[in-house]
């Protein structure tokens, strides 16, 4: 398998543009979690599916941010409009059904907004 | 105060060292408890796992929990340059493990 795929690597914009960032789980893993990754705030939870469905997204910072999993394979996490205080790494991660707690990780997409 | 507290350091070590990771925690309730390492430019990939107290060993590196402390350390034998990454402990509730807490990791750096 070849793991959490994220595109792009790398993301430069202008503040008040959109930016969607997207993520493909490893298949056959039910969960798939979207991570921000600060010098700051170190590495925060913003959502996380289940099955496609949003189970938590307490930690989206703002209704600027949302996400969306339209199938199984697929993750998109958007902002509009962006702002430089969103400039960061934003990881996805994926994990199959069962007790054993093992993320994987995608190599992240770092986004910076100016 | 964060609920999990990590020194970031930079942490420089001689290959060959014993190295020592540690992480407070201020939530007794957390039953999960696990380390990550972070390659520059990479996503953290799982090292280590406990669950609860006690001591987990894996070739080089062995995970202990000290519940009673509110303290979990990730120590790491005859330490190599491949070593090198940033290192970071997570933990969750029982039954609410989906949401990690992720301490702020410690940048460890195995010289030659």
């Amino acid at each position: 398998d070849a793991g959490v795929i994220q595109s792009p690597r790398h993301e430069v914009t202008e503040m008040g543009q959109e930016v969607t960032l997207r993520c493909k789980p490893i298949s056959g893993h039910d969960y798939l979690f979207w991570y921000r990754q600060t010098m700051m705030r170190g590495l925060e939870l913003l959502i996380y599916f289940n099955n496609n469905v949003p189970i938590d997204d307490s930690g989206m910072p703002e209704d600027r941010f949302s996400a969306k999993m339209p199938n199984a394979s697929f993750s998109t996490l958007k902002i509009q409009p962006s702002e430089p205080r969103d400039s960061a790494v934003y990881f996805c991660a994926s994990r199959g059904d069962s007790l054993n707690e093992k993320l994987f990780f995608g190599s992240g997409t770092q986004l910076s907004v100016l | 105060q964060k609920e999990v507290e990590q020194d970031p350091g930079p942490l420089s070590v001689p290959e060959g060292a014993i190295v020592s990771l540690n992480c407070t925690y201020s939530n007794s309730a957390f039953q999960y408890f696990m380390w990550y390492r972070q390659y520059s430019r990479k996503g953290p990939e799982l090292l280590m796992y406990t669950y609860s107290s006690g001591n987990k060993e894996d070739g080089r590196f062995t995970a202990q929990v000290d519940k009673s402390s509110k303290y979990i350390s990730l120590f790491i034998r005859d330490s190599q340059p491949s070593d090198s990454a940033t290192y970071l402990c997570a933990m969750s509730l029982s039954g609410g493990y989906n949401k990690l807490i992720f301490g702020a990791g410690t940048r460890l750096a195995v010289h030659p």
